[in-house]
C-alpha cells in the first residue's frame, strides 16, 4: 500500500495562476481532508469530505475548491493563487465516513506539498 | 464552535527532563482524542485515547484522557534531543465530521 500520496512535493506559482494539488489514497478511506500549515503554526483545516460526492468547508476554505468524484482522490484547487496561500499543504485520510462509522481511527497524512506564491 | 487549546505553546528543556503537555477541548459528541508528533515533515501518529483514566504508553511517552474535565496530557520522561518537535492534539467526534487540531506545543530539548 502506498498510503496517502500527494503531488507535487514542491510548487512555485505566480500570483493569479491556478493549479491543483493532488491527493490520492489506496486504503479505501471514506474521510479525506486538506490542511495548510504556515510557519510556526498548527494545522488549519481547509476542506474535508466524508465520502465520494460529499465535501464541506473547514476553518479556512476561502480561495480553495475541492471535489470528491471517487473514494481514492481528493484534489485541492487554487483558482487564482495569492501570496497569502504560500504554505505547506497536507492531505489526510481515515476510515471514518458516512458509511463506516469508524470514528475511533487516526488520520493518515501524506508527505505534504510546499507551495510558494510570488 | 469547536475549541482546542494546547499549553504551553512552546517549551525548552534540557535532556533528561520530564515534560507534561496539555490539551483541552470543547467539541460536541466527543469520542476520541488523537496525539501527533511533527518534526519538519508530516505529522506522525502517537496515541488515540477513547476512555478516561486509562494510560497509554509507548516507551518514554504516555498519555491519559479525562473526559469529565475535557482534557488530555502527554508526558515525556527522560527527554532526548530527538523529542524536539511540535506535538499536536485533535479531538474526534461521533459522527462523520471534521477534525480540528490544536495550535500545537513546540518542544525543544537541548543537550
Amino acid at each position: 500500500n502506498a498510503g496517502v500520496t500527494q503531488t507535487p512535493k514542491f510548487q512555485v506559482l505566480k500570483t493569479g495562476q491556478s493549479m491543483t494539488l493532488q491527493c490520492a489514497q489506496d486504503m479505501n478511506h471514506e474521510y479525506m481532508s486538506w490542511y495548510r500549515q504556515d510557519p510556526g503554526m498548527g494545522l488549519r483545516l481547509i476542506h474535508y469530505s466524508v465520502g465520494a460526492g460529499i465535501t464541506d468547508q473547514g476553518e479556512v476554505p476561502n480561495g480553495y475548491n475541492v471535489s470528491r468524484s471517487t473514494t481514492e482522490d481528493f484534489p485541492l484547487r487554487l483558482l487564482s493563487a495569492a501570496p497569502s496561500q504560500t504554505s505547506v499543504y497536507f492531505c489526510a485520510s481515515s476510515p471514518q465516513g458516512q458509511l463506516s462509522r469508524a470514528y475511533n481511527s487516526p488520520l493518515h497524512f501524506g508527505n505534504g506539498t510546499r507551495l510558494t506564491v510570488t | 464552535e469547536d475549541k482546542v487549546v494546547q499549553s504551553p505553546l512552546s517549551l525548552v528543556v534540557h535532556e533528561g527532563d520530564t515534560v507534561t503537555l496539555n490539551c483541552s477541548y470543547e467539541v460536541t459528541n466527543f469520542r476520541s482524542l488523537l496525539w501527533y508528533k511533527q518534526e519538519k515533515k508530516a505529522p506522525t501518529f502517537l496515541f488515540m485515547l477513547t476512555s478516561s483514566g486509562i494510560e497509554k504508553k509507548s516507551g518514554r511517552l504516555s498519555s491519559i484522557l479525562d473526559k469529565k474535565e475535557l482534557f488530555s496530557i502527554l508526558n515525556i520522561t527522560a527527554t532526548q534531543t530527538g523529542d524536539s518537535a511540535v506535538y499536536l492534539c485533535a479531538p474526534r467526534r461521533t459522527s462523520y465530521d471534521k477534525v480540528i487540531f490544536g495550535p500545537g506545543t513546540s518542544l525543544s530539548v537541548i543537550p
